[in-house]
């Protein structure tokens, strides 16, 4: 079974504080991971998708990267408007071709001014 | 707007009464899924269609959860004789049906079972 695990559970940082969120996933064949941001009462917002080991990808403060078994989250130099909940989720190679997808947890990010 | 649109945004009702949610998808997008998310969760999957057929859904969907997507345009999730472990944030996502393709999400229709 699908499994995906985020670490920490809470992140409290100053603004500017750089930091990483983990992701850790088993997964029978990853084909893809996949990266959202979720504000309060808000449905999630997409990131970043990353298909193989070694990729990595960048959005302004926020940059991801994969390996075989996790995927971090870096943020550089954040801000307060970076606050929000971060969630990772696979979509695995099994016997369908469709898009489900398994979510970890979430990480809650508050950036202090 | 052309994102995913979900009404209502806001579901308050007793326990033992019957709700229905609406999902309307990015235009084009073949597939749509719903999800359930419990507070301090993750959403978790509960079934998803590609046009109009429903190709799976999960244990999570009991036999009080039931799901339409007539002419794999728009989507509702039908909740019967609700039950105060109901309360949940539900979600629509769809995407354009390639492999492992972007799921956008709606923003949520909250419910709360009393």
């Amino acid at each position: 079974e699908d499994q995906v695990t985020q670490s920490p559970e809470a992140l409290r940082l100053q603004e500017g504080e750089s930091s990483s969120l983990n992701c850790s996933y088993t997964v029978s064949g990853l084909r893809g991971l996949f990266w959202y941001r979720q504000d309060p009462g808000k449905g999630p917002e997409f990131l970043f998708t990353l298909y193989s080991a070694g990729e990595e990808k960048e959005k302004e403060r926020l940059k991801a990267t994969l390996t075989k078994k996790e995927s971090f989250l870096h943020i550089t130099a954040p801000k307060p408007e970076d606050s929000a909940t971060y969630l990772c989720a696979v979509h695995h190679a099994g016997g369908t071709s469709y898009g489900k997808l398994t979510f970890g947890q979430g990480t809650i990010l508050t950036v202090h001014p | 707007d052309t994102g995913v649109s979900q009404d209502p945004r806001h579901k308050i009702t007793k326990r033992g009464q019957n709700v229905t949610f609406r999902c309307d998808p990015i235009s084009e997008h073949n597939r749509l899924y719903w999800y359930r998310q419990t507070l301090g969760q993750g959403p978790e999957f509960l079934t998803y269609f590609q046009n109009e057929a429903q190709l799976e859904k999960s244990r999570l969907l009991s036999d009080r959860f039931s799901a339409e997507r007539p002419k794999g345009s728009f989507s509702t999730l039908e909740i019967q004789r609700t039950e105060q472990g109901d309360s949940a944030m539900y979600l629509c996502a769809t995407d354009k049906g390639s492999l492992s393709d972007t799921q956008y999400f709606g923003p949520g229709t909250r419910l709360t079972v009393l």
